[in-house]
């Protein structure tokens, strides 16, 4: 099985601040990744696929990178509305998601 | 635009089966894979299984003994059935769209669209 771990578990931040979350991958994966936002009740909402790919209507602050075994997501300036939690998710073997990033108002 | 929509049982007895169906709307089910994820009150997400409307599937290692995943193409329905259920099963259930076939090339892909989930509790 592909182990997906994220860091940090929690993020505080300030609205207009850079951040970025990590995924690291037990094995490569190749691009094999995707990223969601989730927010408390609801289902979550693709962010990113193949790595760096951004879904359709997904604000251009928010990007991927990487390849292999580690990863990146990265929100360019932190809006009110990206305090969530974040999951990244393998699809090269079997699926399997990360634990979460949780980010909070700093 | 496609949407998904769980159905089943809010409250399961220990030791029984958890039966829950995702209703297709707005598309068909043909062509593509459909799947289930579950998330424990205040937890991550858990993958459980999939299946591409032709029938074929794939399990989570760690729940395949006890999981069985179902297509009906004439309901535009998929299911989902948990055998021995426990404590631990209690979780909002999601069906979501996984990839489909483009081409004559399959391929499984991120999640997307997502039902709006369904808590399910195991309680005696």
């Amino acid at each position: 099985d592909i182990q997906m771990t994220q860091s940090p578990s929690t993020l505080s931040a300030s609205v207009g601040d850079r951040v970025t979350l990590t995924c690291r991958a037990s094995q490569s994966i190749s691009s094999w990744l995707a990223w969601y936002q989730q927010k408390p009740g609801k289902a979550p909402k693709l962010l990113i696929y193949k790595a760096s790919s951004l879904e359709s209507g997904v604000p251009s602050r928010f990007s991927g990178s990487g390849s292999g075994t580690e990863f990146t997501l990265t929100i360019s300036s932190l809006q009110p509305d990206d305090f969530a939690t974040y999951y990244c998710q393998q699809y090269n073997s079997y699926l399997s998601f990360g634990q979460g990033t949780k980010v909070e108002i700093k | 635009q496609v949407q998904l929509q769980e159905s089943g049982p809010g409250l399961v007895k220990p030791s029984e089966t958890l039966s829950l169906t995702c209703t297709v709307s707005g598309g068909s089910i043909s062509g593509y894979y459909w799947g289930w994820i579950r998330q424990p009150p205040g937890k991550g997400l858990e993958w459980i299984a999939y299946i591409y409307s032709s029938g074929s599937t794939s399990y989570n290692p760690s729940l395949k003994s006890r999981v069985t995943i179902s297509v009906d193409t004439s309901k535009n329905q998929f299911s989902l059935k948990v055998n021995s259920v426990t404590a631990a099963d209690t979780a909002v259930y999601y069906c979501a769209r996984l990839g489909g076939c483009t081409g004559g090339s399959c391929s499984v892909a991120p999640f997307d669209p997502w039902g709006q989930g369904t808590l399910v509790s195991v309680s005696s």
